[in-house]
């Protein structure tokens, strides 16, 4: 199947810092990519939908101030946790598609810890 | 309010014996299904979907059923193997939005 790489794959800042996730799709033009969270033991939570060269939609709940998402290319969107704090720490996962396609592809995951 | 549901966060199988995942929606306007493994600290992977004018699709160990009238969609593993321990989340999309609504997971643990 298709490639997506999501960088770092773990983090570890001190709280009121920022830190970018990147999610690339190694070998495929992903026009629209999704951001989630998994907090310990719950589901996956849809933060936002991005599409290549327009704004993010986010998800009833999600502070787009603070989660920054930006899909500059069809092979890489980020996610920028501004001003992070101990509550942000979670998994991240991004996940893109693939032209129509209804399977999407899932990055490694990025583990971040606010300390 | 939480319109995939897997009611049972975790399930132990013998090798060898069926595992059997279990999944329920609410929304009627799904008509796409996926399931999807997980291992600790790494991105789900895909294991296998189901569209909703099927109602069975099959590929290798794994089996996809779904029954439209009850909501509900189910898993197969036949035969469960170790390697097959993972978490496992069902997940739906509706119409022509590819937003993936996941479930809330079952952990299956394969045991020799």
């Amino acid at each position: 199947g298709a490639v997506v790489s999501q960088h770092p794959s773990w983090v570890i800042c001190k709280s009121g810092t920022s830190v970018k996730i990147e999610c690339r799709s190694l070998d495929f033009q992903a026009t629209t990519m999704f951001w989630y969270r998994q907090f310990p033991k719950q589901s996956l939570m849809l933060m936002a939908t991005s599409n290549e060269g327009s704004k993010a939609t986010y998800e009833q709940g999600v502070e787009k101030d603070k989660f920054l998402i930006n899909h500059a290319s069809l092979t890489l969107s980020t996610l920028t946790v501004t001003s992070a704090h101990p509550e942000d720490s979670s998994f991240y996962i991004c996940s893109a598609l693939q032209g129509m396609n209804t399977e999407a592809f899932f990055g490694q995951g990025t583990r971040l810890t606010v300390v | 309010d939480q319109q995939v549901k897997q009611n049972s966060p975790s399930l132990s199988v013998q090798e060898g014996r069926i595992s059997i995942l279990n999944c329920d929606y609410t929304n009627s306007m799904f008509d796409y299904f996926l399931w999807y493994k997980k291992y600790p600290a790494e991105g789900p992977t895909f294991l296998i979907s189901i569209s909703s004018i099927k109602d069975k699709n099959e590929d290798g160990r794994f089996t996809v059923f779904l029954n439209k009238s009850a909501k509900h969609l189910s898993l197969h593993i036949v035969p469960s193997q170790p390697g097959d321990s993972a978490v496992y989340f069902c997940a739906a999309s509706a119409g022509n939005t590819d937003k993936l609504i996941f479930g809330t997971g079952t952990r299956l643990q394969v045991f020799p």
